[in-house]
């Protein structure tokens, strides 16, 4: 299957610090999602970005669709407790009929 | 919209026994999916279905894993025999036509002893 890296694997931050974490692949993909798994949960669909370059917001967070179409990445401004959990990236390709997820990113947010 | 529902939400089970995971994806949505996610792995894709017919069930790790989708609103992951190695949580995840996103379930929980 396809391999998708992310990085970095885990954070550990001061609440009200910014996040940026990213996503790279060998592929090209033509679709990019980010999902946020909380403790004890599935993961929950967050941004979804359909365009090369493409930026998308919602609320604090920010992701965007890389020029190269290999990579993504998501930003999380003026962090606070909640954001805790695992964040996911998710890739399509052009010839694909599933989306292949990435390896995680930890966040925890020190209070 | 209830949202995926998965059943039990913890299982624990002695080694050897069958144990079946259930699905009941979003109504209208006719892909399916099985992950299973574990600290050293990940999220792996098991199998999926598209308009209940399975696809690729590639990630199946071996003959002990089966699943079924009888019909378009019910899935299920059976393994028999259970091992200790299948400990892990099981997600069953579905979407409209594959590629709009998927909603996941909250999990099954699996411990084998």
């Amino acid at each position: 299957g396809q391999q998708l890296n992310q990085s970095p694997q885990s954070m550990f931050i001061q609440e009200g610090e910014d996040v940026s974490m990213n996503c790279t692949s060998s592929s090209i993909f033509n679709t990019w999602l980010w999902y946020k798994q909380d403790p004890g949960e599935g993961p929950v669909l967050l941004i979804a970005l359909y365009k090369a370059g493409e930026l998308t917001s919602n609320g604090r967070l920010t992701a965007q669709f890389g020029i190269t179409r290999k990579d993504s990445f998501l930003n999380i401004s003026a962090s606070i407790p909640s954001d805790v959990g695992i964040y996911f990236c998710a890739g399509l390709t052009n010839t694909g009929n599933q989306f292949y997820f990435g390896t995680g990113t930890s966040l925890t947010v020190i209070p | 919209d209830a949202g995926v529902i998965q059943s039990p939400r913890h299982e624990v089970t002695e080694m050897g026994q069958e144990v079946t995971l259930r699905c009941k994806p979003i109504s209208g949505h006719n892909s399916l999916f099985w992950y299973r996610q574990t600290m050293m792995r990940g999220l792996e894709l098991l199998i999926y279905f598209n308009n209940n017919v399975p696809i690729d069930d590639s990630g199946m790790p071996e003959d002990r894993f089966s699943a079924k989708m009888p019909n378009a609103s019910f899935s299920t992951l059976k393994i028999q025999p259970s091992e200790p190695r299948d400990s892990a949580v099981y997600f069953c995840a579905s979407s409209y036509s594959g590629d709009y996103g998927y909603t996941f379930g909250s999990g099954t929980r699996l411990t084998v002893v």
